[in-house]
């Protein structure tokens, strides 16, 4: 069956490093990927949407690559903050109507 | 950027009573809005999809008639909970896609639904 996981459930970094979060599909060829932000008792906000045919796309210090040989994404932020602790959620689609999420990475920006 | 509003955020109420949970988009047109749940610690769970003008598309184990959609127009779906129980209790979030090709999903805030 289709499958897309995210690969730890939690990560620490220091303020200012570049936290490097990562989404693996399996069974499935995705059109596009998009990354979301979930705060605590909030609905997710879209971040970043990557097609299938891009190596990579940038906003401000976000940056989200697609890898179809390995099936991966990675999403970057650099120079991060406190404020950017959430927990990210990958998500694939394919179709019109086909979306997966993974179940998320919580990320802790420690100052 | 595209707005997802949904209402109300939060819900308690005895066992044994409907609730709606209403989800507009703001500023665009949704042929398709989707339905989700989510339990503390866990991604989101695809309940249905409702399409605008016809009949909603259940996930496989989502009861129809437990949890009624109705999409009436290109900016509304509403999800009723029909005779809620406790286990009903959940953080329940509608995503709407605009009608154009390859755009992401927008999502509500959320409800929390408590059922006492």
């Amino acid at each position: 069956s289709q499958k897309i996981e995210q690969n730890s459930e939690a990560l620490n970094i220091q303020e200012g490093k570049t936290a490097t979060l990562t989404c693996n599909y399996t069974n499935y060829s995705p059109a596009y990927l998009q990354w979301y932000r979930q705060d605590p008792g909030r609905g997710p906000v879209f971040l970043l949407l990557i097609r299938e045919n891009e190596k990579e796309k940038r906003k401000e210090r976000l940056k989200v690559t697609f890898d179809t040989t390995l099936k991966q994404s990675l999403f970057h932020i650099t120079a991060s903050q406190p404020a950017d602790s959430a927990t990210y959620l990958c998500a694939s689609h394919r179709g019109s109507n086909q979306f997966y999420f993974g179940t998320g990475t919580s990320l802790t920006v420690i100052p | 950027g595209a707005v997802v509003s949904q209402h109300p955020s939060r819900v308690i109420c005895k066992s044994g009573t409907s609730v709606k949970i209403e989800c507009r988009s703001l500023d665009f047109q949704a042929t398709t809005m989707f339905w989700y749940r989510q339990f503390p610690k866990q991604s989101l769970m695809l309940m249905a999809t409702s399409n605008e003008g016809s009949k909603a598309t259940y996930e496989q184990g989502v009861e129809k008639d437990k949890f009624l959609i109705n999409h009436a127009s290109l900016t509304l779906s509403t999800l009723t909970v029909t005779s809620a129980h406790p286990e009903d209790s959940s953080f329940y979030i509608c995503s709407a896609r605009p009608s154009t090709a390859n755009q992401p999903q927008h999502f509500g805030d959320g409800t929390r639904l408590s059922i006492l």
